[in-house]
């Protein structure tokens, strides 16, 4: 069975540029949550979708935006790129919007470079 | 934030039980505890989590405080697959994620 794929898995942008990043979750799961993880952090919450529609925001700028198709697979949207924006994000899917009724199956995640 | 406090590091034997600690002292009444782990290069990958009683699953053990205010991840036997950063996290399950801090580096000695 394919589990969370995410596509680039590499990237390199400069300051001012925008980037939009894939994201399929595992086959039967409506839920996608992406986080940025930045170099020796854990990962930061971003964005949680659940049947296309958007059910949490973590704490960052409105450059950062993403959306839900009807297949349940996601993009995350960053617009106005900074160098400080250069991690790695991490799509995450679930059966359920509820984190406490089972698990996150995170993908390997795009390493994002802004120059 | 829901803050947790681990350990930066531990270092651990290869085939010796490990016991990793994690203070979650403002933990609210329904939140679940969580732990994942982090292999080099890799996305997290979940290990467990409970709420009140300990729980078991094929990866590890999960024991917590009768307070509910500190949990220990136990790997019964650890190989040097295991050797990760371990993530302690409590949720109340609503839609905004889950909060990670800097993990616990755990490491293991042939």
């Amino acid at each position: 069975d394919a589990g969370v794929t995410q596509s680039p898995t590499h990237l390199i942008k400069t300051r001012g540029q925008h980037v939009t990043l894939r994201c399929s979750p595992i086959s039967g799961h409506k839920s996608v949550s992406w986080y940025q993880q930045v170099l020796g952090q854990g990962p930061q919450f971003i964005f949680q979708y659940y049947e296309k529609e958007e059910r949490g925001r973590g704490n960052f700028p409105d450059r950062f935006s993403a959306r839900q198709f009807p297949n349940y697979s996601s993009e995350l949207n960053v617009n106005a790129l900074l160098l400080g924006d250069s991690a790695l994000y991490l799509c995450a899917s679930s059966l359920y919007a509820s984190g406490n009724t089972g698990e996150l199956f995170f993908g390997e995640g795009s390493r994002l470079t802004v120059l | 934030d829901a803050k947790t406090t681990q350990p930066n590091s531990m270092e651990s034997n290869e085939e010796e039980p490990v016991h990793l600690p994690c203070n979650h002292s403002t933990i609210s009444g329904t939140d679940y505890i969580h732990w994942y782990r982090q292999l080099p290069s890799q996305g997290p990958e979940y290990v467990i989590h409970g709420l009140t009683s300990n729980v078991n699953n094929r990866m590890a053990s999960l024991a917590i405080a009768e307070d509910r205010k500190s949990s220990t991840l136990i790997l019964h036997r650890a190989t040097l697959r295991d050797a990760a950063v371990y993530y302690c996290m409590h949720s109340g399950g609503g839609a905004d994620g889950l909060t990670f801090g800097k993990g616990t580096h755990l490491i293991i000695q042939p």
